[in-house]
């Protein structure tokens, strides 16, 4: 039973570049979520996705981001014309209340966002 | 708005010994889960215990507990028996209700160090 994974773990860009993060769930979890977490804070919710639906994305930081799911499996983050702004962790979870009647999230290793 | 607070910044402890993790929430709603997640320095989000508001029992899981005080607004993490491996970042999340599914609301998080 694999967890989640993330990919790559870490990316060093320059500002003004896209970058592009891949995300692969837990393989039952219908459930996928990306998250934020900058230094000394706890992770911030970005967008969900209920197999491929993408049923939240108001908060997404800007129309710089986004994110797809396009078969219900893995998904991408996406980030163009990077700032320094948006160095930090980015994070994938997935879970199923199918599984679990607590549908508790489980964590990938995160990317790790580095933009000079 | 739904609000996760964690006051405690660092809190130090001696193997062996059990330790308590402060966090209130605040929410409107009557029907809401509460997690407690460790993240090691690797940066991996575990998920450690669950509480649900209806739950009249707190929850545990192994050296972990949940005290949770409805009427004070408060679900505070007991770690029996501390280890040296759960020198970590811990935070509190709650289950945010609304068009963002299950997505979580985290705090800023309580740093725990074990000493031997």
């Amino acid at each position: 039973d694999t967890g989640v994974s993330q990919d790559p773990r870490h990316k060093i860009t320059k500002r003004g570049q896209n970058v592009t993060f891949r995300c692969d769930p837990i393989s039952e979890h219908n459930r996928l979520y990306w998250y934020r977490q900058t230094l000394g804070q706890g992770p911030e919710f970005l967008t969900y996705f209920q197999n491929e639906a993408q049923l939240e994305k108001s908060r997404l930081l800007s129309d710089r981001f986004s994110a797809e799911r396009p078969k219900g499996s893995f998904s991408t983050l996406e980030i163009q014309r990077t700032e320094q702004g948006d160095s930090a962790m980015y994070l994938c979870a997935s879970s199923s209340q199918r599984t679990s009647g607590n549908d508790e999230q489980y964590f990938g290793p995160g990317t790790r966002l580095t933009v000079t | 708005a739904q609000k996760i607070t964690q006051t405690q910044p660092g809190m130090f402890v001696q193997e062996k010994e059990a330790v308590t993790l402060d966090c209130t929430y605040d929410t409107s709603d009557q029907s809401y889960g509460l997690f407690w997640y460790k993240q090691p320095s690797s940066g991996e989000m575990i998920f450690l215990i669950y509480q649900g508001s209806y739950d009249e029992q707190n929850a545990t899981e192994g050296r972990y507990s949940l005290n949770f005080q409805k009427a004070r607004k408060s679900a505070n993490l007991v770690i029996s028996a501390s280890q040296l491996g759960d020198s970590a970042m811990y935070f509190c999340a709650m289950r945010e209700q609304g068009q963002a599914g299950t997505a979580l609301i985290f705090g800023k998080g309580t740093t725990l160090s074990v000493s031997s």
